[in-house]
């Protein structure tokens, strides 16, 4: 059964830092875009950050809003999707899903169940 | 980045109607849209891809249609399992998604 599982959110202070971490199994990993896509009440659905596979380079993209503070990476040979998140702000609160894609469409087959970040002093 | 408006913000709809939901693009989107299904407390389920086309495991039932700027999404005989938000998304570039649409019961 394909399953992906977040986790490390929590509560964190403005302009912290915080990593999130998806574990993945049931399908072929290496094979699938990733992504992390963020859920708040006032914003909806966001994509927040992607990865394509190997043969691709690994090619990021990343929301304007989080340029340059987020970082996203994989590592094929433990089947894990990351999110470093650095210098956070308020407007990063929200429930973060880890999802996958099959490659290059950009719509997601699959979601985890979320990990909830709050961004507060 | 590309906008997408969905109709209506909510829905009451009784049990085995048809219940259409729309999406309009700012600009063309060549059919590259997604439709999800989220029921209270769960993440997004993909329904549709590519504008028509089936995702696995979901109900006949559901169907989408639609080209250039204009989407729908159609539910044929509505369930009691079909209460959920409804949210479409384009990937023709940088993906969005539009606000959603709460379906509930009559």
């Amino acid at each position: 059964e394909m399953q992906l599982v977040e986790s490390g959110g929590g509560l964190v202070q403005p302009n912290g830092s915080l990593k999130l971490s998806c574990a993945a199994s049931g399908f072929t990993f290496n094979t699938y875009d990733m992504s992390w896509v963020r859920q708040s009440p006032g914003k909806g659905l966001g994509l927040v950050a992607g990865i394509s596979i190997k043969s691709y380079n690994y090619a990021t993209f990343y929301a304007d809003s989080v340029k340059g503070r987020f970082t996203i990476s994989r590592d094929d040979s433990q089947s894990m999707v990351y999110l470093q998140m650095n210098n956070m702000k308020t407007e990063d609160t929200a429930l973060y899903y880890c999802t996958a894609g099959e490659l290059g469409d950009w719509y997601f087959d699959f979601w985890g169940p979320g990990t909830m970040v709050t961004v507060s002093s | 980045d590309i906008q997408m408006t969905q109709s209506p913000a909510s829905l009451s709809a009784s049990l085995g109607e048809t219940v259409t939901i729309e999406c309009r693009a700012s600009e063309d989107i060549y059919s590259n849209l997604a439709w999800y299904q989220q029921k209270p407390g769960n993440s997004p389920q993909l329904l549709i891809y590519d504008a028509n086309s089936l995702a696995d495991g979901v109900p006949s039932r559901f169907s989408g249609s639609g080209s250039g700027t204009q989407y729908s999404l159609k539910i044929n005989s509505l369930q009691s399992e079909d209460v959920a938000s409804y949210f479409c998304q384009q990937y023709n570039n940088y993906p969005t998604f539009g606000g959603g649409t709460k379906l509930e019961l009559k």
